[in-house]
Formats: structure tokens, C-alpha cells, sequence
């Protein structure tokens, strides 16, 4: 069956722009996350979805940044004028159910601010 | 503050030989710990996990001890084979949230040669 997927794969802005970044799900996951990972970092915890409703967004660095899912699959993270510290690779997860079940990860979004 | 820390930044092994990565950890809450493999340009798979309950877990070439007296794990591959070759993160899970939500270690990078 399909994975999680990402898209772009690749985006570069400038400074200041908005930037939306999107990620399917596996059919049928409940649990959503989403990551970044700066360069020479682990991965960074940023928000999480279950269905349609984000109980933990504790890891969103800013006000800038906000996501939604709908429909309990489709979600979107959008970054508000954007910033160079904002470079990342973007990464995306589902699972079956939250906390028990593996993550599943997307191939991630690189997302360049010039 | 780095919960999880992975200090070795790259491994170099012979192919056939063992590899061994390690992680530690300052949260004793944890309760269960992953490993994800990840080569470029694709999202970390996962590759094996333990819980906090137990020492040691198995899967073919692939083996994950736990020292929670030292807050301490690592993965053992035997043997190394070229195709081992990429980035291996280690993650907690965080119980208090009940989200799934997972901390990652920085990475390490093994190289197998052949």
C-alpha cells in the first residue's frame, strides 16, 4: 500500500514569504505528527493530530507557523513569513493509533529561506 | 537541554564485522525507545524498539540492549553489511503525553565498507 507523502520535496523562498507544506497520511491513520530536522540535528517534535483535533502542539517554535488536517487525513503546515532559521527538512508521520503504534514517515519537505 | 543524546557523530566499520551505536538518555519517565534508520533523501524507517521493562530485543541481525541504571542503549548489527550504510537515530517516547510523541537523538552516521 502507499506510504506517507510529502510535497514539494523541495522549496525555496524567499525571506518573509508564506509557505505551505503538505502531507498525506497512510489510509486510515489516526495519528498525525509532524518534525523538522535542522541541519546536523535530530529530529524536533512540532505538533500532533489526532484525527482532526492538534491536543499537543507544544513543539510549533513560533506563532508564525499553525497546520490543520481535515477530513482525518490531508494536513498542512504553513509557515508565516518565513525566516532563514526556518531551513529544515520538514517531516511528516503517521500511525495506526497514537502513542502504541509505529511511525510511519513521509520523505520530508526541504525547505530553503534565502 | 538534549534528552536524548547520540555522541558519536559517524561509525566507520568493516562489512562483516559488528557495529554498535549508542544513545543516552536523562529522562528515567521514558518507557519505551526506538531505533530509525534513514537514507538520504527518504524518511527514517523504523527499524527496531524495546520497552523500558525489558534488557534486550532481537530482530535477525539487529539487537537493542538497555541499561536503565545508566540510561543507556545501543544497537548492535551483526553482521555489518554495506547496505547498513546510513544515518541511525535513537527516540523516546514521552509516556506523561500520551500522544506518541517520540525524542530523537541527533543521528549517527555508519559507514560499511566492503
Amino acid at each position: 500500500g502507499a506510504g506517507v507523502s510529502q510535497s514539494p520535496s523541495n522549496k525555496v523562498t524567499e525571506k518573509g514569504k508564506d509557505v505551505e507544506l503538505r502531507c498525506d497520511p497512510i489510509s486510515g491513520h489516526t495519528a498525525l505528527y509532524w518534525y523538522r530536522q535542522s541541519l546536523g540535528q535530530g529530529l524536533e517534535f512540532l505538533i500532533y493530530f489526532q484525527g482532526n483535533s492538534a491536543p499537543d502542539k507544544s513543539g510549533l517554535p513560533s506563532d508564525r507557523f499553525s497546520a490543520e488536517r481535515t477530513g482525518g487525513s490531508v494536513s498542512t503546515l504553513t509557515i508565516q513569513r518565513t525566516q532563514q532559521e526556518d531551513s529544515a527538512v520538514y517531516l511528516c508521520a503517521s500511525s495506526a493509533q497514537a502513542y502504541i503504534d509505529t511511525q510511519y514517515f513521509g520523505p520530508g519537505t526541504r525547505l530553503t529561506v534565502l | 537541554d538534549q534528552q536524548v543524546k547520540q555522541n558519536s557523530p559517524s561509525l566507520s566499520v568493516q562489512e562483516g564485522r559488528i557495529s554498535i551505536l549508542n544513545c543516552d538518555y536523562t529522562n528515567s519517565m521514558f518507557d519505551y525507545f526506538l531505533w530509525y534508520k534513514k537514507y538520504p533523501a527518504e524518511g527514517p524507517t523504523f527499524l527496531i524498539s524495546i520497552s523500558s521493562i525489558k534488557d534486550k530485543n532481537e530482530d535477525g541481525r539487529f539487537t537493542v540492549f538497555l541499561n536503565k541504571s545508566a540510561k543507556h542503549l545501543s544497537l548492535h548489527i551483526v553482521p555489518s553489511q554495506p547496505g547498513d550504510s546510513a544515518v541511525y537515530f535513537c527516540a523516546a517516547r514521552v509516556p506523561s503525553s500520551n500522544t506518541g510523541k517520540l525524542i530523537f537523538g541527533q543521528g549517527t552516521t555508519l559507514q560499511v565498507k566492503p
